[in-house]
């Protein structure tokens, strides 16, 4: 089935302790993406990669940091996770950024619910 | 700036009204538009994508329109039914080097029996 995976899926932690949010799809997707959301604020981009070894910073990258060693992955790494990350997160992937004569769907994981104290 | 809009924020309807669900955007020169629903503290299910050369697109119960030059997507659920109860969400991909979608904050929808 092809589809995107996140773990974990609910978190708690306590403000500056290191997390990584794992992000895997199995569709052989070139970019990929996380966002976080937030009531009010809707979804926004936070990083983005358009291949292997390829990263951006999306809208709010601040306080978040990503890799892109192999395709199937892009894990999320928070180093030292404050209160206002306490989110919705979502990692989305497509076949590619953009073709100029097609569109392609992005898909998205089922999300990772992290709470910092 | 780039933004979507969606309007209603909340509908509620009977069971078996045939409803439509409006998404306006700022920006015409858009890529292609996709429709997702959220289910509440789950994730997103994606509904329904137009490219931005297509008027159209259908999916059972589901037909979604674009109107570029208006700036204009509308959700048309026919037949609704309590298990369409969920928020959904229009995003756009303006195709830029970023690649992201702007979203809008979606329409919470609710189908009563």
């Amino acid at each position: 089935e092809a589809q995107v995976t996140q773990n974990p899926r609910y978190l708690i932690t306590v403000t500056g302790k290191k997390l990584t949010v794992t992000c895997s799809q199995n569709m052989n997707h070139e970019y990929m993406s996380w966002y976080r959301q937030d009531p009010g604020l809707g979804l926004r981009q936070i990083y983005y990669s358009m291949n292997v070894e390829v990263t951006d910073k999306g809208d709010v990258p601040e306080g978040y940091k990503v890799s892109r060693k192999e395709k199937r992955n892009f894990p999320l790494i928070l180093e030292s996770p404050s209160p206002n990350q306490t989110s919705l997160y979502f990692c989305a992937s497509s076949l590619s950024r953009f073709s100029p004569h097609s569109s392609y769907e992005q898909y998205f994981g089922p999300g990772t619910r992290l709470t910092v104290t | 700036k780039q933004e979507v809009t969606q309007i209603p924020a909340a509908l509620s309807v009977p069971e078996g009204e045939n409803l439509v669900l409006n998404c306006s955007f700022t920006d015409s020169a858009i890529y292609n538009l996709q429709w997702f629903r959220q289910d509440p503290g789950k994730g997103l299910t994606s509904l329904l994508l137009i490219q931005s050369s297509q008027r159209e697109q259908t999916s059972g119960r589901l037909n979604a329109s674009l109107d570029k030059s208006s700036g204009r997507s509308t959700l048309y659920i026919a037949a609704s039914q309590p298990g369409d109860s969920a928020t959904y969400l229009c995003a756009v991909n303006y195709g830029g080097s970023q690649g992201n979608l702007i979203f809008g904050k979606g329409t919470k929808l609710s189908v009563k029996p």
